[in-house]
């Protein structure tokens, strides 16, 4: 199969930190993609983990652990405008399978 | 990153009309695009893969015949929503890029489509 795991929701505080964990299952799996999407609008690429290890990119930063089926997205000083949509995606070699996606809800 | 955009943003339209959503690449070719659809509050679920050139490859449960896909060009898909019914209304958002597995997929701004 190639579903993928993801927390509903998540709240949090301005200027917390924040993680959003994926677990996804490893058939014909090439890497882990995240996007963001706020209401009414189209995904945005935020980062790929190919490799095991951190990618960071400003005040995002995604993990992938590979021998664990596990990755995660880590949102540093949080913004009201980071309240949105949080989805993994699953890369095969030309196909994303997203997650059911993450909502996070950032308040003052 | 790229830049792919999607015409029109929204239509409304009646029951057993069609409607067709065109999807370009700016600024760059995408030789595959990738259509999906968005209801509300749930993930993006991929239709089918354009390839530019010959038929587009659809994924399970997609009717081919109701949703027509045209890659014509390296810049330009078009989905096609033929005999639309309400329970298609729904946010439909096209990719580009993503070709292979190091690849990054793009996406348009999308279109969301209401069948009265």
């Amino acid at each position: 199969g190639q579903s993928l795991e993801q927390p509903s929701e998540v709240t949090a505080v301005e200027g917390a930190i924040v993680q959003i964990n994926c677990t996804y299952q490893t058939s014909g799996f090439y890497g882990l993609s995240w996007y963001q999407q706020h209401d009414g609008g189209a995904p945005t690429f935020l980062s790929y983990n190919g490799l095991d290890g951190l990618e960071e990119t400003g005040r995002f930063s995604s993990f992938l652990s590979r021998s664990d089926s596990y990755g995660y997205l880590l949102l540093q000083e949080l913004q009201m405008k980071d309240s949105a949509s949080y989805f993994c995606a699953r890369k095969g070699y030309s196909t994303l399978t997203f997650g059911k996606g993450t909502m996070l809800l950032v308040s003052p | 990153g790229a830049v792919v955009s999607q015409h029109p943003s929204w239509v409304i339209c009646k029951s057993g009309t069609s409607v067709k959503i065109e999807c370009r690449s700016l600024d760059f070719q995408a030789t595959t695009m990738f259509w999906y659809r968005q209801f509300p509050k749930q993930s993006l679920m991929l239709m089918a893969t354009s390839n530019e050139g010959s038929k587009a490859t659809y994924e399970q449960g997609v009717e081919k015949d109701k949703f027509l896909i045209n890659h014509a060009s390296l810049t330009l898909s078009t989905l096609t929503v033929t005999s639309a019914h309400p329970e298609d209304s729904s946010f439909y958002i096209c990719g580009a890029g993503g070709r292979s597995n190091t690849d990054t997929q793009y996406f348009g701004p999308g279109t969301r489509l209401t069948v009265l």
